[in-house]
Order: C-alpha cells, then structure tokens, then sequence
C-alpha cells in the first residue's frame, strides 16, 4: 500500500496554461506538506497544512494555490504556468510538524 | 533562508568503505533530521535526532550531534552499492512553535558507493 501517492507523475504543458498536482496519504497523519525541489536538488517548502488548515504558506507566488478537501489530501493548482515554474514537487505527510515526514514519489512538472 | 549546509557535496567510496557526511545549521534547533532520496525517487526519512541528545544509531547508520558547534554527521559503515543516493539533513527550528516547527533542508550529499 501506497503511504504517500501523488499523480501524475510526469507532467508537460504550455507557458502560461493551469494545472493540478493531487496528493493523498493514507498514514492518518494530520499534518500534508508541498515541496518544491529545483535542478540542484534543493528542497523548499511551499506549503504545509494541519487538519485542513494553512499554517504554513512561504513566500510563493499566488499563482500556487493548495486545497485540502480533508485531512488524507492535498491538491495544488498552478495557474498561468512559467518557465521557472519547471521542478520536482514532492507532498509528504507527517503526525505533526515536528514529526519526520513521509514523501511521496514526485511529479516532475516540466514547463515549455 | 537555508538553514542545513551539507559537506561534502559529492562522496564516492568502494563498497565495504565508512560513508562520513555533516551537515552545519545556523539557528538552534528542536532536532535535526536525516533523508535519503534515491535518484527519481521521493525522501525517506533515516534519523531523528533531538537537541537533547548526542548521538544516536539504527542499523549501519550512527548519527551525532554538538549544538555547540551547531553541527550533525552521519556515519554509513560497512557501505553498499544500494546506499548509492543523496543524503539530506533537515533542521525544526527550536523557537517559539507553531508555524515555526518547519523543516529546512540543505542541499545535500551525493554518495556513490562503487561496487
């Protein structure tokens, strides 16, 4: 069974259309994450949520806006996509924010 | 801003060699964090390690920590062509809480164990 799952995987498309990243964990944990990761590897979060609830929103373009529907899931939606948008981002799950954290797979948004 | 900074950045040893990897932070910390991720793969969390505490194990794997220095290592013995990966470390700062309590990861140690 799958902890962290995330879809799609892979993911292409045109500057300047919108799309959605869906994250869902089946860990029980209150708290979901996302994760931007660049070309060299580095790790930021974005945004982080507890029982459906923002507490954790960086410094990020508003063009990025999650949504947790409930506590097993959280979804981004990336609207006017740019170039610089292209990376890996990763959900990940934990107990709560002190906790490890359990990440899914990736999806590998790639912006053309 | 980054908080953990690994070193080195690049490792590669041959299989059954001792993996040494450290990570510097700059605030203090609640406790400091290793990951590992697999080429195309997401995290996986190794070692939790507290403020409080000054060394800790699992398996071929040996942690420690000096606040005083605001320093981590992480030790691989006896390593195998599947530790081939990048290894993170991660730092929950120690002030105040709340939406404080966030992981910051540095940029990480490519280790390449040769067979």
């Amino acid at each position: 069974d799958t902890a962290v799952s995330q879809t799609p995987k892979y993911l292409v498309t045109q500057m300047g259309n919108d799309k959605s990243i869906k994250c869902e964990q089946n860990l029980g944990h209150d708290t979901m994450y996302w994760y931007k990761q660049d070309s060299k590897k580095f790790l930021k979060i974005m945004f982080s949520y507890n029982n459906k609830e923002l507490i954790i929103n960086e410094t990020v373009p508003n063009r990025f806006s999650p949504k947790s529907p409930d506590k097993a899931h959280l979804n981004l939606h990336i609207n006017s996509l740019e170039l610089g948008d292209s990376a890996v981002y990763f959900c990940a799950s934990s107990p709560d924010l002190r906790h490890p954290q359990y990440f899914g797979p990736g999806t590998r948004l790639t912006v053309l | 801003s980054q908080q953990g900074e690994e070193d080195p950045q690049a490792l590669s040893i041959q299989e059954g060699e001792n993996a040494t990897m450290n990570c510097s932070y700059k605030t203090s910390i609640n406790n400091l964090q290793w990951y590992r991720q697999n080429s195309g793969r997401g995290l996986v969390h190794l070692i939790l390690i507290r403020s409080n505490e000054r060394e800790k194990h699992s398996g071929r794997l040996r942690v420690t920590l000096d606040t005083s220095k605001k320093s981590s290592s992480l030790l691989i013995t006896a390593s195998r062509a599947a530790d081939t990966a990048s290894y993170f470390c991660a730092t929950v700062p120690s002030d105040s809480g709340g939406s404080n309590y966030k992981l910051t990861f540095g940029k990480g140690t490519l280790l390449t164990v040769n067979p």
